[in-house]
């Protein structure tokens, strides 16, 4: 069966240190993989998106996450976080066409602290 | 990018009325739009696809009698929540894939309580 599988439901970091938010999923098939972040009452919006092409993806707020099909990982990170980075992240994960549903990761939420 | 928009963004109703939700697809066409659940403190959960011109999708365990979904043009699709009821609470997010990149935009989500 087709999963996703975000490794921590809480992760609490200091201002200024590494974020790495981890995200494995589960395929027969090369998936799309996306990592969205949501803040309180509001929707999702999309932070990266790997299809094909470069593992290494950028994305926007200095983030990055890097495609590993050896290890069926898409880990999210950042050098440094800032006070505006804690929200909820969640990992998702595309396995059929270009308008097929997504799959959600249990999500993250990110504490920055002081 | 491409705008997703859902109305109302909050709404409280009595137990055993009926709540329409609209979301539109502001700048594209899309002829699949995906509506989803998410209690608090919890992921999203896919309800349903709607596909415009034809029946709805739903994902197992989702009362399809209870969650009726329309998708009547390219660029509006509309759940209504049907005889709702206190556990119906919850918030609803809609989304509509661009075929062009690959991405899915969500809409702004909806707030439903049921008192």
């Amino acid at each position: 069966a087709q999963s996703v599988t975000q490794l921590g439901s809480h992760v609490s970091v200091s201002e200024g240190a590494l974020v790495l938010l981890r995200c494995n999923y589960s395929s027969s098939v090369p998936p799309y993989l996306f990592w969205y972040v949501q803040y309180p009452n509001q929707g999702l919006q999309l932070l990266l998106k790997y299809t094909t092409g470069a593992t290494l993806v950028k994305g926007i707020n200095g983030f990055e996450a890097e495609f590993k099909k050896s290890e069926t990982s898409f880990h999210l990170t950042k050098p440094s976080a800032h006070m505006s980075d804690a929200a909820e992240y969640f990992c998702a994960v595309r396995f059929s066409s270009n308008t097929g549903k997504l799959i959600f990761g249990q999500g993250t939420t990110l504490q920055v602290k002081p | 990018g491409a705008v997703v928009s859902q109305h109302p963004s909050w709404v409280i109703c009595k137990s055993g009325t009926s709540v329409k939700i609209e979301c539109r697809s502001l700048d594209f066409q899309a002829t699949t739009m995906f509506w989803y659940r998410q209690f608090p403190k919890q992921s999203l959960m896919l309800m349903a696809t709607s596909n415009e011109g034809s029946k709805a999708t739903y994902e197992q365990g989702v009362e399809k009698d209870k969650f009726l979904i329309n998708h009547a043009s390219l660029t509006l699709s509309t759940l209504t929540v049907t005889s709702a009821h206190p556990e119906d609470s919850s918030f609803y997010i809609c989304s509509a894939p661009d075929r062009s990149n690959y991405e899915q935009y969500f809409g702004p989500g909806t707030r439903l309580t049921v008192t």
